[in-house]
């Protein structure tokens, strides 16, 4: 069954860096989700992309997140400047829209430091 | 504004026993969608179910029954017969389809089912 993959699983970095958090969804769906979760809450919608741009956002997706999908296959989620707030697990999930169930990939859970 | 209640912070049950997971959900909106995730203690989200709010037939797959009952707001989840690998974290999720066909959930904040053999 086809699957959304995250990588890396696990991410450390420092407060202040750059982190880069990638994603290959579902080759035939066309919504593109992230999601996150910090430790022992619950899961907060963060952003949604369809056809190269942000169609809804939430207010964590501050000016310090971006998202991109640079090619047909990666979607990404970008945190310029990381705070130790951002540490979290963070989900990205894809949909082929009203037809089809959302589905999760597994996670990176980013500490920063 | 949408709202996800999950009462039950923590289950505990014996192996083989039944166990329903509470959830209470809160929309305007006329048509919305409900969801189930499990996720175990590796972290991932395992997608369970999704239902429109136009469909109250309630649904069973295999030992998991789910009773959506749109006048009290309600969309429970019964495990029947657990087992030690049903143990894991539920969360019950609302999506609205204010965005057009973009889900943004909201999740509850799900309930800890502990299964003891």
């Amino acid at each position: 069954e086809p699957e959304v993959t995250q990588t890396p699983s696990h991410q450390v970095t420092q407060m202040g860096q750059e982190v880069i958090l990638r994603c290959v969804p579902i080759s035939n769906h066309l919504y593109f989700y992230w999601y996150r979760q910090i430790l022992g809450q619950k899961v907060e919608f963060l952003v949604s992309f369809y056809n190269n741009e942000i169609s809804e956002k939430s207010e964590i997706f501050d000016d310090q997140f971006s998202v991109e999908r640079p090619d047909g296959s990666n979607f990404t989620l970008k945190i310029r400047s990381t705070k130790l707030e951002d540490s979290a697990m963070y989900f990205c999930a894809s949909s082929a829209g009203r037809k089809g169930a959302l589905h999760f990939g597994n996670g990176t859970r980013l500490t920063v430091t | 504004a949408q709202k996800v209640t999950q009462a039950q912070t923590e289950i505990s049950v014996v192996e083989k026993e039944d166990v329903t997971l509470d959830c209470v959900y809160e929309t305007r909106d006329t048509t919305y969608y409900l969801f189930w995730y499990k996720q175990p203690p590796s972290g991932e989200l395992v997608f369970l179910i999704r239902r429109n709010s136009f469909d109250e037939q309630n649904e069973i797959s295999g030992r998991y029954s789910w009773n959506f009952q749109k006048s009290t707001s309600s969309f429970n989840f019964t495990i029947t017969a657990s087992q030690v690998v049903d143990s894991a974290v539920y969360f019950c999720a609302l999506s609205d389809l204010s965005g057009g066909s973009n889900y943004k959930l909201t999740f509850g904040k799900g309930t800890l089912l502990t299964v003891n053999p």
